[in-house]
């Protein structure tokens, strides 16, 4: 079993809609979790980290359910700009990080 | 300005041939890691090192040897026994304070086998 699983898409989505993206992990222990995201061709750069309480930057909000070890990644008010690959990444205590696949989505005008 | 930089960004190597992947980072980060990503793949860990002149292996280390003989500089070597070594590969570091915080990545280098 991965120890990080997401849907990989595709997401098509017009601009302005709301879209959700989940990510699964196996380990229990695990102590960080982030949202990545990745363009074509370009290294990840980091979308916001996973707090237990929840957080939100502008349109974006993310979520953590440690009991059913999944983390969610909501955008609001979909921008052309949001098109690209977002990844999910989960830091266990060894201090290893586990990325997913990614999901994709296109945003379109 | 803080940061990872990785070199060269395009790499053409003939089969049977050794090559060298150049990171080097100025965060004063502990720890750094070595990843391989294939096209519609996720990232996959090569090698990592959580102090000078200690390193782990990852989940695909065959074919590959790194060094850290500087906290700064993370070199990893693709050999000629890594059967299918076409790819992006990317280097990153963190603070290395378990399960604190994020990884910061370089720009990646783009390895083609000819």
């Amino acid at each position: 079993r991965k120890e990080v699983e997401q849907d990989p898409g595709p997401f098509n989505v017009p601009e302005g809609a709301t879209v959700a993206f989940n990510c699964t992990y196996s380990n229990s222990a695990s102590q960080s979790f982030f949202w990545y995201r990745q363009d074509c061709r370009k290294e990840p750069k980091l979308l916001m980290s996973v707090y237990s309480s929840g957080n939100e930057d502008g349109r974006f909000t993310a979520q953590l359910n440690r009991a059913s070890q999944y983390i969610s990644l909501l955008i609001r008010d979909s921008k052309l700009s949001d098109s690209a690959t977002y990844l999910c990444v989960v830091n266990d205590a060894g201090n290893q990080f586990y990325f997913g696949t990614g999901t994709s989505l296109t945003v379109i005008p | 300005d803080g940061g990872i930089t990785q070199s060269p960004k395009y790499l053409f190597r003939k089969e049977g041939q050794n090559v060298t992947l150049s990171c080097e980072q100025n965060l004063n980060h502990d720890a750094m890691y070595w990843y391989r990503q294939d096209p519609g793949q996720g990232l996959r860990l090569i090698y990592y090192s959580q102090i000078v002149n200690d390193f782990q292996k990852g989940d695909i280390a065959e074919g590959y040897s790194v060094s850290r003989e500087k906290k700064e500089s993370f070199p990893l070597t693709v050999t000629s026994a890594q059967k299918n070594p076409t790819a992006f590969y990317l280097c990153a570091s963190s603070t290395g304070l378990v399960g604190a915080d994020e990884q910061f990545f370089g720009p990646g280098t783009r390895l083609t086998v000819l």
